[in-house]
């Protein structure tokens, strides 16, 4: 059981180039998440998705797309990469039921530390 | 977006002393989480809380749903020296998690 895996681990961008970062898990969580961490500060929600076919804006959305065609998948893309966007990456996911005490647990992946120069 | 106010932002100990940190909010949440992530690690999940007063252990760990939903503690005892790094709480309210900015921790030998 892998868990959430996130790729690559390590990428030096050039402005205005383009990427995606992969992230897939395999629990069968219905709730994925990607958050960037920069140093001092909390984990920032970027995009979210609540089911295949479904995504919704964070808090920090501009610069950055998602798609989630299907439960295990859910990549990152950044379409025109500025020094703004160097940050440390975070997927994650979680099986989110109704009710309190219902077992709601977020699981990270490893990150991906983005540099844009 | 909101985020959760904890406290210490740092501590440096001896090895074998306790460690006790918090995690406050305005708000009420249905899920307290504690996390420690090492360095050029993603974050790993060490206690979960579900339930207002509760409190619940992981070895040397322990950590408590406040009574008013509005906190969260962690307590580490007889530290050793793997312990290094930043341990940092979350809240579930509705849809969303929320995190504390981290607290960071040295363990001197």
């Amino acid at each position: 059981n892998a868990g959430v895996t996130q790729t690559p681990k390590f990428r030096i961008l050039k402005i205005g180039q383009s990427m995606t970062l992969q992230c897939t898990q395999d629990m069968n969580h219905n709730y994925m998440y990607w958050y960037r961490q920069d140093p001092g500060m909390g984990l920032k929600l970027i995009y979210y998705s609540v089911g295949a076919g479904i995504t919704d804006k964070g808090e920090v959305p501009n610069g950055y797309n998602v798609s989630r065609s299907t439960t295990e998948d859910f990549p990152l893309r950044l379409e025109l990469a500025a020094p703004s966007q160097t940050s440390v990456y975070f997927c994650a996911s979680s099986y989110r039921r109704t009710g309190l005490g219902s077992g709601n647990t977020i699981y990270f992946g490893e990150g991906s530390w983005l540099t844009v120069v | 977006g909101q985020q959760l106010n904890q406290s210490p932002q740092s501590m440096f100990i001896q090895e074998g002393e306790d460690v006790s940190m918090n995690c406050t909010s305005s708000s009420i949440f249905n899920t307290w989480l504690w996390y420690k992530q090492d360095p050029g690690e993603g974050p790993v999940l060490l206690i979960a809380l579900y339930k207002a007063g509760e409190l619940t252990s992981n070895g040397r760990l322990t950590a408590q749903f406040g009574i008013t939903r509005k906190d969260s503690f962690l307590n580490i005892s007889a530290s050793i020296p793997s312990d290094v790094g930043i341990y940092f709480c979350a809240g579930l309210s509705g849809n969303q998690f929320y995190f504390g900015t981290g607290t960071s921790l040295t363990v001197i030998p």
